[in-house]
């Protein structure tokens, strides 16, 4: 079964500085991969996602993540933190049956 | 579309109370989802559905909750009889396929006192 592990539930950083959110997968099938964000009293949004191709995957505001299938990881990247990437963030897999597995989230603090 | 509608947004009911949520999907969207979000237990799925069909319901806590998806338009989470615990944010999203993303609700805050 997939299952999904972020290391982590509370980073957190100065502006400016380097953001990175780690997650590890267990898949039994090539993954599908994704990075969603949540700001306070909303829902889920994707910020990018990994089925196949280029395994260095770009999303939005200026976020980006590899897939590292050796390592079986897809850690999330940015390379200057805002203010307002303050956010929760997760990373779900797919499974083969379309189920959308989340793990437990990091909670992102940007300092000024 | 206007994205997946989820009513009420805000819910506070007594203990022992039925409570319905309500989800608009997208159309076009085979999977829906229902998860339930609290701080100590994360972002759970309690059930899905494929082209209306419950797939997996083996994150439904207990009996007293139940799902429907009566047709593409359209899912109800009822919790019959309510317990504070049941207190979370939940959450439905749907998605075109396995590879593809979820699209998410506003969420529904449900407290129960």
């Amino acid at each position: 079964a997939q299952s999904v592990t972020q290391l982590g539930s509370h980073v957190s950083v100065s502006e400016g500085a380097l953001v990175l959110l780690r997650c590890n997968y267990s898949s039994s099938v090539p993954p599908y991969l994704f990075w969603y964000v949540q700001y306070p009293n909303q829902g889920l949004q994707l910020l990018l996602k990994y089925t196949t191709g280029a395994t260095l995957v770009k999303g939005i505001n200026g976020f980006e993540a590899e897939f590292k299938k050796s390592e079986t990881s897809f850690h999330l990247t940015k390379p200057s933190a805002h203010m307002s990437d303050a956010a929760e963030y997760f990373c779900a897999v797919s499974d083969e049956g379309g189920k959308l597995i989340f793990g437990q989230g990091t909670e992102l603090s940007v300092k000024p | 579309d206007a994205g997946v509608i989820q009513s009420p947004r805000h819910e506070v009911t007594e203990m022992g109370q039925e409570v319905t949520l309500r989800c608009k999907p997208i159309s076009g969207h085979d999977y829906l989802f229902w998860y339930r979000q609290t701080m100590m237990r994360g972002l759970e799925l309690l059930i899905y559905f494929n082209n209306n069909v419950p797939i997996d319901d083996s994150g439904m806590p207990e009996d007293r909750f139940s799902a429907k998806m009566p047709n593409a338009s359209f899912s109800t989470l009822k919790i019959q009889p309510s317990e504070p615990r049941d207190s979370a944010v939940y959450f439905c999203a749907v998605r075109a396929g396995m590879n593809t993303e979820a699209f998410f609700g506003q969420g529904t805050r449900l407290t129960v006192v």
